[in-house]
């Protein structure tokens, strides 16, 4: 069974741009979960969706946002860049929502902001 | 709300010597918790998970994790480590006593197995 793929896996913007990352989850997983990865601030958790509905989000501005499809399939934006924003953004998919499901990641996306 | 400490931030161990890896949670109900690894410039891969039941845990790669709840503490084991162990692990934690809460994870501990 393919893993969870994510694309673009390198990413270059400049400030003030916008940027949409996609992820598609592993075949049969209908929740996806996003993170963002810093050297700093190391795992932070932006948001949770199942059945196209965001069902949890983290303390990020509104500036991250994010959609889940049908297909279960989810991307992430990011609008008005900040240099702050370069980091790794991880999705993770896992069977249902619950919290004794484990979560399976993707190699994550690198977004360099310039 | 939930959190997790993983007290050291780097491990260092000899090559067939035992490691651990600690970490400690906060929740207020009761915890599942999950362990991760991650290599470099990949995603997190899961080790293992505790859920109910038998306070050992054995998940992939000859790894193990012992839930103590009177000390709070879920620390990652392996009986004789391999130079392939070196990596960044993260321990997790959910608090099951709520719905839609989030995935907690540590600050990450950076394990180097040396030959």
């Amino acid at each position: 069974k393919a893993g969870v793929t994510q694309t673009p896996r390198y990413l270059i913007k400049t400030r003030g741009q916008q940027v949409t990352l996609s992820c598609s989850p592993i075949s049969g997983h209908r929740s996806v979960s996003w993170y963002q990865q810093t050297p700093g601030q190391g795992l932070q958790f932006l948001f949770e969706y199942f059945s196209e509905t965001q069902r949890n989000k983290g303390n990020f501005p509104g500036r991250f946002s994010g959609r889940q499809f049908s297909n279960s399939r989810s991307e992430m934006n990011v609008s008005t860049l900040e240099l702050g924003d370069s980091a790794l953004y991880l999705c993770a998919s896992s069977l249902a929502l619950g919290q004794a499901y484990e979560q399976y990641f993707g190699p994550g996306t690198r977004l360099t902001v310039t | 709300a939930q959190s997790v400490a993983q007290p050291e931030d780097q491990v260092n161990v000899a090559e067939g010597n035992p490691l651990t890896v600690k970490c400690t949670y906060s929740v207020s109900g009761n915890p599942y918790l999950f362990w991760y690894v991650q290599y470099p410039n990949r995603g997190l891969q899961f080790l293992l998970k505790y859920i109910t039941g038998d306070n050992l845990v054995k998940g992939s790669y000859g790894f193990e994790a012992e839930f103590n709840k009177s000390q709070t503490s879920f620390h990652l084991k392996k009986p004789s480590a391999l130079v392939s162990d070196s990596a960044l692990y993260f321990c997790a934690v959910r608090d099951r006593s709520y719905n839609n809460n989030d995935m907690r994870f540590g600050a990450g501990t950076r394990l180097t197995v040396k030959p």
